[in-house]
């Protein structure tokens, strides 16, 4: 019930394509999902988050489109760019308002590589 | 600010040593986390604290590992004795919560590569 499920495990995409990355939960009181961006040698960096009272956040090149019925979320990366080659990281917690009640639960992760 | 600040980037040390991890957390943040990233595993969340408090220490792998936070600026994970299997990345990260705010993000430190060999 905790678990958050990511997939692919790692992904290789043109320049200038669209890189799609999935994660589904299946515990229903999550209610802030956000993705991170790993580069090597470095920790996650908060990239983009969602609440499911929203279908779909978008932010330059970056966009999550949010299922709640289904329960699953996905990050999409138009006009994919090399330097967006990194490890992706989906998230889910029990945050809303009032403070934490809980801690992120990351998915496993999703290296992706753009080929120039 | 400097963000979160792990110290030492990489350690290694002979199985069986103690090893020392340290963190200080972006000041103003009431909730610190250890995590730990491996290959196989991904990212595990060891233990988490709320205004220095151990909250939940269930994900610490056993009683070799402790983590301590002693004032709201420093924080320690200390494993005795290391194994080989202890090798991985550890991250410290830090956030702040308000009933004001919907959604944190946590700021990760650069991580502490452990090597126990």
């Amino acid at each position: 019930q905790q678990q958050v499920k990511q997939s692919p495990q790692s992904l290789i995409v043109q320049k200038g394509g669209i890189s799609i990355i999935n994660c589904a939960y299946e515990n229903t009181a999550f209610d802030y999902f956000p993705w991170y961006q790993q580069f090597p040698g470095k920790g996650p960096a908060l990239l983009i988050a969602i609440r499911p009272d929203v279908s779909e956040k978008k932010e330059g090149r970056f966009t999550i489109s949010f299922n709640k019925s289904a329960k699953q979320f996905s990050l999409h990366i138009m006009d994919s760019q090399p330097g967006d080659s990194a490890t992706y990281f989906c998230a889910a917690s029990i945050e809303g308002y009032g403070g934490s009640q809980g801690n992120l639960i990351f998915g496993k992760g999703t290296k992706l590589s753009v080929k120039p | 600010d400097a963000g979160v600040i792990q110290s030492p980037r990489h350690e290694v040390t002979e199985m069986g040593q103690e090893v020392t991890l340290r963190c200080k957390p972006i000041s103003g943040h009431d909730y610190l986390f250890w995590y730990r990233q491996t290959m196989m595993r991904g990212l595990e969340l060891l233990i988490y604290f709320n205004n220095n408090v151990p909250i939940d220490d269930s994900g610490m792998p056993e009683d070799r590992f402790s983590a301590k936070m002693p004032n709201a600026s420093f924080s320690t994970l200390k494993i005795q004795p290391s194994e080989p299997r202890d090798s991985a990345v550890y991250f410290c990260a830090s956030t702040s919560h308000s009933p004001d705010i919907w959604g944190y993000g946590y700021t990760f430190g650069s991580g502490t590569r452990l090597t126990v060999v």
